[in-house]
């Protein structure tokens, strides 16, 4: 079945030390998002690619960073975690840009210890 | 901030009574969606209704909006506890933005 699948989905870091999530599709969509959502609160979009183009949101911190080497793949790399960075990681894709619904992965669930 | 408020916050219902959730956005938009998500999962897209639309239905949820309040509410009939969860519209920009802003969700309980 097509999806979005994210590795791994717990992932345990220690302060101060990168890590790299990982997100695949196989719905073959040029869109890909990046979320990140804190307990009981809403996802809050931190970047999103629109084929190779890369959209930064204004209040996302230089500590996140992503790549996307081609349409399946795109990863969120955290330079430096802090305790505040714990949170689950969401990434998304959709067919048209803000026109269409988004397919969202499983998660990353972070911990900073 | 464009983020949709939703209200409740939460709601605690008892099986087969209808749940409604709202939500409230400030500026205009193209459509609205609403999503679900099952505690520590992803996000399951559930309808999506355009600003040209004012009552849109899928199986047992029914969503409707009003452009004027810039306001939509989402009805579920006859809930079961599966449909447990919490509920989040997203909006996007009508200006030409190009991505979803998520509202703060309404977590609902459905008691068996």
């Amino acid at each position: 079945d097509a999806m979005v699948i994210q590795n791994p989905r717990y992932q345990v870091t220690q302060f101060g030390k990168p890590v790299t999530l990982s997100c695949s599709q196989t719905l073959n969509h040029n869109v890909m998002y990046w979320y990140q959502q804190k307990s009981s609160q809403a996802p809050k979009l931190l970047f999103h690619y629109y084929d190779k183009d890369f959209n930064n949101e204004a209040d996302t911190p230089d500590n996140f960073q992503s790549r996307r080497p081609n349409t399946s793949f795109c990863f969120l790399d955290i330079r430096s975690p802090g305790l505040g960075d714990a949170a689950m990681y969401l990434c998304a894709t959709s067919r048209v840009v803000g026109r269409a619904e988004q397919y969202f992965g499983p998660g990353t669930r972070l911990t900073v210890t | 901030s464009q983020q949709g408020e939703e209200d409740p916050q939460a709601l605690s219902i008892q099986e087969g009574e209808n749940a409604t959730m709202n939500c409230s956005y400030k500026t205009s938009i193209n459509n609205l969606q609403w999503y679900r998500q099952n505690s520590g999962r992803g996000l399951v897209h559930l309808i999506l209704i355009r600003s040209n639309e004012r009552e849109k239905h899928s199986g047992r949820l029914r969503v409707t909006l009003d452009t004027s309040k810039k306001s939509s509410s989402l009805l579920i009939t006859a809930s079961r506890a599966a449909d447990t969860a919490s509920y989040f519209c997203a909006t996007d920009g009508a200006s030409g933005t190009y991505k979803y802003i998520f509202g703060t969700g309404t977590r609902l309980k459905v008691l068996a």
